[in-house]
């Protein structure tokens, strides 16, 4: 079966770094997305990763390895507005997004 | 503001009443999806649409119908639904479904049937 797996909830403090892990396992692999999702909101589109290393985009940044089937969104200098779910999500060989369950995190002062 | 619109946000609803959930996109995407989101489970891909036509069903119960009538619009039909169908249902619009086509959802509609 095709299954994503992140942590359920983190927390970190304000101004502080925090690195959100995704791992994967999937019938072929065509890009790998991250997205912001704040409560009661449409999930936002923050990042996609196809080939291997990091795409940095200000604050937050996405690293790939597709040999380990692993991702992680890394969020610098947190602000109190960076509080909501991330879910990854891998497009497999049929070009359909497999999700994760989204890891929730609490950004305390 | 993402280009994806929904209505309505919220909705109550027996589970002997019809109701539909409609989108739109003003973003130009000829692909449209429906997915439900349960609370702390991974987003379901429900229905998909690719230039007006249904591509994907994914084994979802006839108790929920969709309807595409062009490129721009989506709806989701719902009768005689189930406690369990409670969740909030979002729609999504891509340029196309293959390539970097990244998806761009609307606020969703939460729904609670009781």
């Amino acid at each position: 079966g095709q299954n994503i797996d992140q942590p359920t909830e983190m927390t970190a403090t304000e101004g502080a770094i925090v690195q959100i892990n995704c791992t994967y396992q999937t019938s072929g692999f065509n890009g790998l997305f991250w997205y912001q999702q704040h409560a009661g909101e449409a999930p936002t589109f923050l990042s996609y990763n196809v080939l291997d290393g990091l795409e940095e985009k200000g604050r937050f940044s996405s690293f790939l390895s597709r040999s380990k089937g692993y991702s992680y969104l890394l969020l610098k200098e947190l602000q109190m507005k960076d509080s909501a779910s991330y879910l990854c999500a891998v497009r497999d060989s049929n070009y359909q997004l497999i999700w994760g369950a989204g890891t929730k995190l609490i950004i305390k002062p | 503001e993402t280009g994806v619109t929904q209505t309505p946000r919220h909705l109550v609803m027996g589970m002997t009443n019809k109701k539909s959930l409609k989108c739109e996109q003003h973003l130009g995407h000829n692909a449209m999806y429906w997915y439900k989101q349960s609370a702390k489970k991974p987003l379901e891909l429900m229905f998909v649409y690719n230039f007006k036509e249904q591509t994907e069903n994914n084994s979802v119960p006839s108790r929920f119908s969709p309807e595409c009538p062009n490129s721009s619009h989506l709806f989701l039909h719902l009768h005689t639904l189930q406690p369990e169908d409670s969740a909030l249902y979002l729609c999504a619009s891509s340029q196309d479904r293959a390539g970097e086509e990244t998806q761009y959802f609307g606020p969703g509609t939460r729904l609670l049937v009781l």
